[in-house]
């Protein structure tokens, strides 16, 4: 079945670090994927996404790559602020069968100033 | 530019009393879904409505019910509440592959069973 793991948290760290959250996942065909960020108090929003393989999505200084070979979608950022703490959620939409969102458990990352 | 907006967002109950969660989009979503969120459980998918008039259970459905009332509303509702069902809930929508399937939020309820 379609499947999403992502690394365990929370991950600390310091200001203007760079940042890797790794994301793999388990789906036949082509799914859609997603990283989606929830601030504290206030439900998930879409930070951004990939839709075929290869395709780099791209936000607010994040950015992650949709990688076939490896069914990886890691999130990166170069620079860090406190204002990007929050608990982040990779995500896929399958391509066949099902057509729910799966989620994964959730990273959540704190940034010290 | 409302989105999806849920209410109430902060409920307290005691066992055994019921209550309604109230949802509304205002996307022209054909997909409505309710989740749970606990402390180091990540998301869990309680319902879902694929479009009006249709509901099917998610991963954890039992203590539950919903009501797809129209495109636009998804409620759901606790007939008999217990402390396991203390958690913040969400309601969120989605379009179709046009819109890539994102998922649509919202803030959230807090539900706390005493």
């Amino acid at each position: 079945g379609n499947s999403v793991t992502q690394m365990e948290g929370p991950v600390t760290l310091s200001e203007e670090a760079f940042l890797t959250i790794n994301c793999t996942y388990t789906a036949t065909g082509y799914p859609s994927l997603f990283w989606y960020v929830q601030y504290p108090g206030e439900g998930l929003q879409l930070l951004l996404k990939a839709t075929k393989a290869d395709d780099k999505g791209s936000n607010k200084g994040f950015e992650a790559t949709y990688r076939k070979e490896t069914t990886s979608f890691h999130l990166e950022k170069g620079s860090v602020q406190v204002s990007d703490s929050a608990v982040y959620f990779c995500a896929l939409y399958p391509s066949t069968g099902g057509f729910k969102t799966i989620f994964g458990a959730g990273t959540r990352l704190f940034v010290k100033a | 530019n409302a989105g999806v907006t849920q209410t109430p967002k902060f409920q307290v109950l005691k066992t055994g009393q019921s209550m309604t969660l109230q949802c509304a989009q205002d996307m022209n979503h054909n997909s409505m879904y309710w989740y749970r969120q606990d402390p180091g459980m990540g998301l869990r998918l309680i319902y879902y409505s694929a479009s009006e008039g249709t509901t099917d259970k998610g991963e954890v459905p039992n203590g539950y019910n919903v009501s797809r009332l129209n495109k636009r509303e998804f409620s759901l509702r606790l007939e008999s509440a217990a402390p396991s069902q203390t958690s913040v809930y969400f309601c969120a929508s989605s379009g179709t592959a046009n819109s890539g399937n994102t998922i649509y939020f919202g803030e959230g309820s807090w539900l706390t069973v005493v």
